[in-house]
């Protein structure tokens, strides 16, 4: 079964710190996806960043990184030079492919709340 | 500009009565989806789609229903089976190409008095 975990329920940054969020999966296909998706009190799923699992290089996409540890099945998202909009649920989630059929599971997020 | 719109933003429901939450795409994606999201919990699937008269049940698919009768539209029926309706429900459609992103609509948050 797939599964992704976030250990963090919550978590504190300095405006302009970097802070890297937890995102761990258990998954048995040999090909899938990760995604980091920030959600702000308005409700809705904001796309950050992908990782795939055959990609040899870590993802990064503006102030966004993804830390990705194949072995130990990590992908943790780095935000460097934090700013106060980052304040938000951030989820990670993962695709699987099998036959055929795309399913996207996520976790149960992390609160980011930036300190001015 | 392309994007899902669901409707309504807020719904307010007597205990009993079937609603339906509308979504609707135009971003000529073929999948979409409904998930389900309660405060401190992740989200979680109720039905995908991944072509039109084509649907398959999620995690949570009890007390719920979808109909996919066009390319654009993916509407979700919440039953009076459902027993604890009372949740923000994401609708989501998926890009057939590259990382298959999920791009989701705003989100239609359900009160059941």
């Amino acid at each position: 079964a797939q599964k992704i975990t976030q250990t963090q329920p919550g978590m504190f940054v300095q405006e302009k710190e970097a802070v890297t969020l937890d995102c761990t999966y258990d998954t048995s296909d040999p090909s899938y996806g990760l995604f980091w998706y920030k959600q702000p009190s308005s409700g809705e799923m904001i796309f950050l960043i992908y990782q795939g699992s055959y990609d040899q290089q870590n993802a990064t996409e503006g102030r966004y990184s993804l830390n990705f540890q194949k072995a130990r099945k990590s992908a943790n998202l780095v935000i460097s030079a934090s700013q106060l909009g980052d304040s938000a649920m951030y989820f990670c989630a993962m695709r699987g492919l099998k036959t055929g059929t795309y399913k996207y599971i996520f976790g149960t997020g992390t609160r980011l709340k930036v300190l001015a | 500009d392309g994007g899902i719109t669901q409707s309504p933003k807020y719904l307010f429901r007597k205990e009993g009565q079937n609603v339906t939450l509308s979504c609707e795409q135009n971003l000529n994606h073929d999948a979409m989806y409904w998930y389900r999201q309660d405060p401190g919990q992740g989200l979680r699937l109720i039905y995908y789609s991944q072509i039109v008269n084509d649907f398959q049940k999620g995690d949570i698919a009890e007390g719920y229903s979808v109909s996919r009768e066009k390319k654009e539209s993916f509407p979700l029926t919440v039953t009076s089976a459902q027993k604890n309706p009372t949740a923000f429900y994401l609708c989501a459609s998926r890009q057939g190409t590259g990382a298959n992103v999920l791009t989701f609509g705003a989100g239609s948050r359900l009160t059941v008095l």
